[in-house]
């Protein structure tokens, strides 16, 4: 399958600071991305969808001032969560995928997901 | 509201047995169909795509596809303790780039 990257695996920060996630689609051009938040031994949450060059599109519930999603090239999207607070603190992972035959995506494939724990 | 339904599980099996996993989904139109495997700690990794009615076989494992009865399933022959993860069937609706995906099940095998 193809492979997607994301960095960093985790990071620690002060409550209040800035916290940038990058997911890169190693192997492939990633027509769309996706990013997801999983709390503990909980189901994955789509938090967005972004498309090369346009703006992303949010989930109900998700502050897009508060989780900025840039979508600069068909290889790398970039999530910052932007003041970030313990209730912030969770397991983010994006996705990637390819669009099919008839223009619907096709299969996606997720990074390895990045660990934010918030103090 | 698009849904998918799984059995929670633990579902527990001992080694070498098959393992059955069950998935059914609200949207009649949906046409693409996936099952991720999600260890302890770590994102989900694709195992098995599926489009069309009847069986695909990659492997040990077996994914069905019954569209008229909206259920997918997935079938782990010879199971190792090495499978014991949550299994997420995901299921793409007509029309939209999101998946949707049900809760998953926490398959366990046992020496």
């Amino acid at each position: 399958g193809a492979v997607v990257s994301q960095h960093p695996s985790w990071v620690i920060c002060k409550s209040g600071t800035s916290v940038k996630i990058e997911c890169r689609s190693l192997d492939f051009q990633a027509t769309t991305m996706f990013w997801y938040r999983q709390f503990p031994k909980q189901s994955l949450m789509l938090m967005a969808t972004s498309n090369e060059g346009s703006k992303a599109t949010y989930e109900q519930g998700v502050e897009k001032d508060k989780f900025l999603i840039n979508h600069a090239s068909l290889t790398l999207s970039t999530l910052t969560v932007t003041s970030a607070h313990p209730e912030d603190s969770s397991f983010y992972i994006c996705s990637a995928g390819t669009s099919g035959i008839f223009g619907l995506l096709n299969e996606q494939f997720f990074g390895p997901g990045t660990r934010l724990t918030v103090l | 509201q698009k849904e998918v339904e799984q059995n929670s599980g633990p579902l527990s099996v001992p080694e070498g047995a098959i393992a059955s996993l069950n998935c059914t989904y609200s949207d009649r139109g949906s046409q693409s169909f996936f099952w991720y495997r999600q260890y302890s700690g770590k994102s989900p990794e694709l195992i098995m795509s599926i489009y069309s009615n009847g069986d695909k076989e990659d492997g040990r494992f077996t994914a069905q596809l019954n569209k008229a009865s909206q259920y997918v399933s997935l079938l782990i022959r010879d199971s190792q303790p090495s499978d014991s993860a949550t299994y997420l069937c995901a299921v793409l609706p007509y029309n939209t780039d999101k998946l949707i995906f049900g809760t998953g099940t926490r398959l366990q095998v046992f020496p």
